[in-house]
């Protein structure tokens, strides 16, 4: 099993709906991150959280909110999902602050129509 | 802006030689590089780190090279093997109170058997 297990792994999803990418790990890590991922842009910060009770705005959060329901979940909710919200999505985790050493999920891919 | 630029989308090159992967940034502040590999349908996971105080680390097979006058990383593979063959990104950590990560856009190595 994973030990940061991202869900759903795919999802398409109409202009308008409101979407949950949920994220749990088994590391006992505290911060966890959110990534987006588009072709020719790399992998963009959209929220962080360095433990239950902080969370932080990335490079692009507009659009998005979290959630840290607990130390091994931080879940990416899309409010009302627009088209160019498709992306691959990865969460992540580290315990090593300061590295830059983070442990990904395997990816959701969303596709808004 | 891109802050961490990767200029070769991709690269093939024979089993057995020598991969380059090049990098280039634009933030002085930047005092940590990263190098993380990304299998299709996998999250990227990662492969070796330098601090801006050294100019080179070496793990195995792999080396990244820094030069801080030019702002320029490069990871080299040697041998190269087909199971290197992978998306490459390049990473920028900013130590700031975030320890954001910042990557590039990624260049995918093919290794020919």
């Amino acid at each position: 099993d994973a030990d940061v297990t991202q869900t759903p792994r795919n999802r398409i999803t109409k202009t308008g709906k409101r979407i949950m990418l949920e994220c749990s790990q088994t590391k006992g890590h505290d911060r966890m991150y959110w990534y987006r991922q588009d072709p020719g842009l790399g992998l963009r910060l959209i929220y962080y959280s360095f433990d239950v009770k902080d969370i932080n705005k990335g490079e692009i959060s507009d659009g998005y909110s979290v959630s840290r329901q607990a130390q091994a979940k931080f879940s990416l909710s899309l409010e009302s999902a627009i088209p160019n919200q498709t992306a691959l999505y990865f969460c992540a985790t580290t315990d090593r602050a300061g590295t830059g050493e983070l442990f990904f999920g395997e990816g959701s891919r969303l596709t808004v129509l | 802006d891109q802050q961490v630029k990767q200029n070769s989308p991709s690269l093939s090159v024979q089993e057995g030689r020598i991969s380059i992967l090049n990098c280039d940034y634009t933030n002085s502040m930047f005092d940590y590089f990263l190098w993380y590999k990304k299998y299709p349908a996998e999250g990227p996971t990662f492969l070796i780190s330098i601090s801006s105080i050294k100019d080179k680390n070496e793990d195995g097979r792999f080396t990244v090279f820094l030069n801080k006058s030019a702002k320029h990383l490069s990871l080299h593979i040697v041998p190269s093997q087909p199971g290197d063959s992978a998306v490459y990104f390049c990473a920028a950590l900013d130590q700031t109170g975030a320890n954001n990560l910042f990557f590039g856009t990624g260049t995918r190595l093919t290794v020919i058997p």
